[in-house]
């Protein structure tokens, strides 16, 4: 199991970039990475997922580099309503995988 | 993205009556689906996983005679709490991986559950 270590919190400015970092030293080959965020009292929402380089949608970037062993997720122009837990994970699509979660990154955006 | 429902969003029962927690993919088929509970300003934490048509695999410390899952169809799995005590309130949340008509890479989750036994 791909287990997942991000740093516990973070705060930030309205305006700024965020970027978070989760490591994954014992990912798998076919293994991909999915960040997700959460907010209080709500299911994990799907932000992006990635296997390798760069992926970029409508709200974030994925960095992922070549040996895999980390990824960064990064938040262009932060708002308050950013504020919430972030958690990335890992995993594939064997039907016996199990995703675990890691501790999650409260990010805390200031006016 | 694709929908995951969960039903009830919030549930009060009685100490030592069931409840049961329904999880629905509503646009796609989930062949595997996992259940997790969460404490306040905690991480989730996962419960078992279940596939279709088959027995679920609970994790460690977690009582299968306790947290009946069922997961009959496609699209639908459910949990059960039976004998509720007031350490078993939490928010639970389900999860599902699509299958065959959906990338299996990718789990979506349902809005989760609060269980208040009183």
């Amino acid at each position: 199991l791909a287990k997942t270590t991000q740093p516990i919190s973070m705060d930030s400015y309205e305006g700024q970039e965020v970027n978070i970092t989760c490591s994954h030293n014992n990912i798998a080959t076919n293994d991909y990475i999915t960040w997700y965020q959460q907010f209080p009292s709500q299911g994990p929402r799907f932000i992006i997922q990635g296997y390798k380089t760069k992926v970029t949608n409508e709200v974030a970037s994925l960095f992922i580099p070549a040996d895999r062993k980390s990824s960064t997720l990064s938040l262009p122009r932060v708002s308050l309503s950013d504020t919430a837990v972030y958690y990335c994970l890992v995993g594939g699509d064997s039907g016996t995988y199990k995703y675990i979660f890691g501790t999650g990154t409260r990010l805390k955006v200031l006016a | 993205g694709a929908v995951v429902s969960q039903h009830p969003s919030r549930v009060i029962c009685k100490s030592g009556t069931s409840v049961k927690i329904e999880c629905r993919s509503l646009d796609f088929q989930a062949t595997t689906m996992f259940w997790y509970r969460q404490f306040p300003k905690q991480s989730l934490m996962l419960m078992a996983t279940s596939n279709e048509g088959s027995k679920a695999t609970y994790e460690q410390g977690v009582e299968k005679d306790k947290f009946l899952i069922n997961h009959a169809s496609l699209t639908l799995s459910t949990l059960t709490v039976t004998s509720a005590h007031p350490e078993d309130s939490s928010f639970y949340i389900c999860s599902a991986r699509g299958g065959r008509d959906r990338s299996g890479n990718t789990i979506y989750f349902g809005e989760g559950s609060w269980l208040t036994v009183v």
